[in-house]
């Protein structure tokens, strides 16, 4: 079965430590996405990297970073410099090249809760 | 900077009733995405728009985009309670250098009640 998987599910953590969501795809994806959703909100866009050992910030980078060194793994670490963790995250890959539609197709998702 | 607007953000509404949902985006794009999320889950593709005056279908669900006016809709027929979840429309900010990301509007929470 092809699909995104995100872990885990649920994390919560102590306010001034880092942390690193996983984000692994099969659909041999070029592209990858993390976004953020805060409640009642839509989503707003982090990383993205469109090849391998390439990436480019979102609209809200500040306080994340990310790695991309395998074509199926795109990691996103929430660092002590984040103000505002608590939220949803999602994962997210696309084709890159081609016509046509570069459609998201969305992992489940990691809900992260800093105290 | 692109912006997407939809509205209502709110609609709460019979079974058996039409309604349209609307979303309005400030930047040329040929490309938009319609996506539904139920409460606690992530979101699932309903409908990819890629020209000016397409329209896609799917059981009671209908989308369609004009470029021009920068205007997509989504309309429900007939409505059933299944169909409640908040609807997110998304425009693609594809720049000609590969997929950038998408852009989203604040979701439409539709509520149907029986």
């Amino acid at each position: 079965d092809g699909g995104i998987t995100q872990s885990p599910k649920y994390l919560f953590r102590k306010e001034g430590q880092n942390v690193t969501l996983s984000c692994e795809q099969n659909l041999n994806h070029d592209a990858m996405y993390w976004y953020r959703q805060d409640p009642g909100q839509g989503l707003r866009l982090i990383y993205y990297s469109q090849i391998v050992n390439d990436f480019q910030k979102g609209d809200i980078a500040e306080g994340y970073s990310v790695s991309r060194e395998k074509k199926e793994s795109f990691p996103l670490t929430v660092t002590s410099a984040q103000k505002n963790p608590t939220a949803f995250y999602l994962c997210a890959s696309s084709k890159n090249r081609g016509r046509g539609s570069y459609e998201q197709y969305f992992g489940p998702g990691t809900r992260l809760t800093v105290t | 900077e692109l912006k997407v607007e939809q509205n209502p953000l709110f609609l709460s509404m019979q079974e058996g009733k039409n309604y349209t949902i609307y979303c309005n985006y400030s930047t040329t794009s040929d490309r938009l995405y319609w996506y539904r999320q139920d409460p606690g889950k992530s979101l699932e593709s309903l409908f990819v728009l890629l020209s000016n005056g397409a329209v896609k279908q799917e059981g009671r669900l209908m989308a369609s985009l004009d470029t021009k006016a920068r205007l997509s809709t989504l309309h429900i027929t007939a409505a059933v309670h299944d169909l409640s979840a908040t609807y997110f429309c998304a425009v693609d900010m594809y720049s000609g250098g590969g997929a950038d990301g998408l852009t989203f509007g604040k979701g439409t929470h539709l509520i149907i009640q029986p």
